[in-house]
């Protein structure tokens, strides 16, 4: 059963800084991984989709990254702003089948400072 | 883009009420949604997966009878929770795909905040 992790759990950082949120599953077999940004009380934004069979994915200031062989991927945040408060999710699609769900890990509550 | 709208978007009712939730594909026909379920601080965990014309497939450990889901039509998906009680209080979010081989961004509702007192 896949499983995915997040790391760290929980960040707060000045505005400005650059961050890394890490994401990690345990069944390499996927169909693709995505990062969604979840603001309080509300629903996803989808943030950027990484096909299986790519190495990343970019959009403005954010830029995913997928070593499906080790099971990782990385969110890297550049030059944040008090606007990129959030919980940051990932979730993998499994390869088996069209009917896959997704499987999200808890996620990354990330707070910037103003 | 694509866009999946859900209603409500909060419900609070009494113990032993049943409350639906409507989730509908606004720009595209969805073959098969998703619902998914979220208690606080935890993460979002798939219900089960509703595939048009057909019976829904549930995940381990969540009851059918409880968790009535009907999808009939490709831009409608219904999920009733039945005699609800407070256990079900919980973020209830849909989404939806167009077709099996569909390897787009995967467009998700609102979500419904459901409080059962």
């Amino acid at each position: 059963k896949q499983e995915v992790t997040q790391i760290p759990a929980a960040l707060s950082v000045p505005e400005g800084e650059n961050l890394v949120l890490n994401c990690s599953f345990t069944d390499s077999a996927i169909y693709n991984l995505q990062w969604f940004r979840q603001d309080p009380g509300k629903g996803l934004t989808s943030l950027l989709l990484i096909q299986s069979s790519q190495r990343e994915q970019t959009s403005g200031r954010l830029n995913a990254s997928l070593d499906k062989s080790s099971g990782r991927s990385t969110l890297y945040i550049a030059a944040s702003q008090p606007g990129d408060s959030a919980t940051y999710l990932c979730a993998v699609r499994g390869s088996g089948g069209g009917a896959d769900g997704l499987t999200f890990g808890k996620g990354t509550h990330l707070i910037i400072q103003p | 883009g694509a866009v999946v709208s859900q209603h409500p978007s909060w419900v609070i009712c009494k113990s032993g009420t049943s409350v639906k939730i409507e989730c509908r594909s606004l720009d595209f026909q969805a073959t098969t949604m998703f619902w998914y379920r979220q208690f606080p601080k935890q993460s979002l965990m798939l219900m089960a997966t509703s595939n048009e014309g057909s019976k829904a497939t549930y995940e381990q450990g969540v009851e059918k009878d409880k968790f009535l889901i009907n999808h009939a039509s490709l831009t409608l998906s219904t999920l009733t929770v039945t005699s609800a009680h407070p256990e079900d209080s919980s973020f209830y979010i849909c989404s939806a795909r167009r077709d099996p081989t569909d390897n787009q961004p995967q467009h998700f509702g609102d979500g419904t905040r459901l409080s059962i007192l």
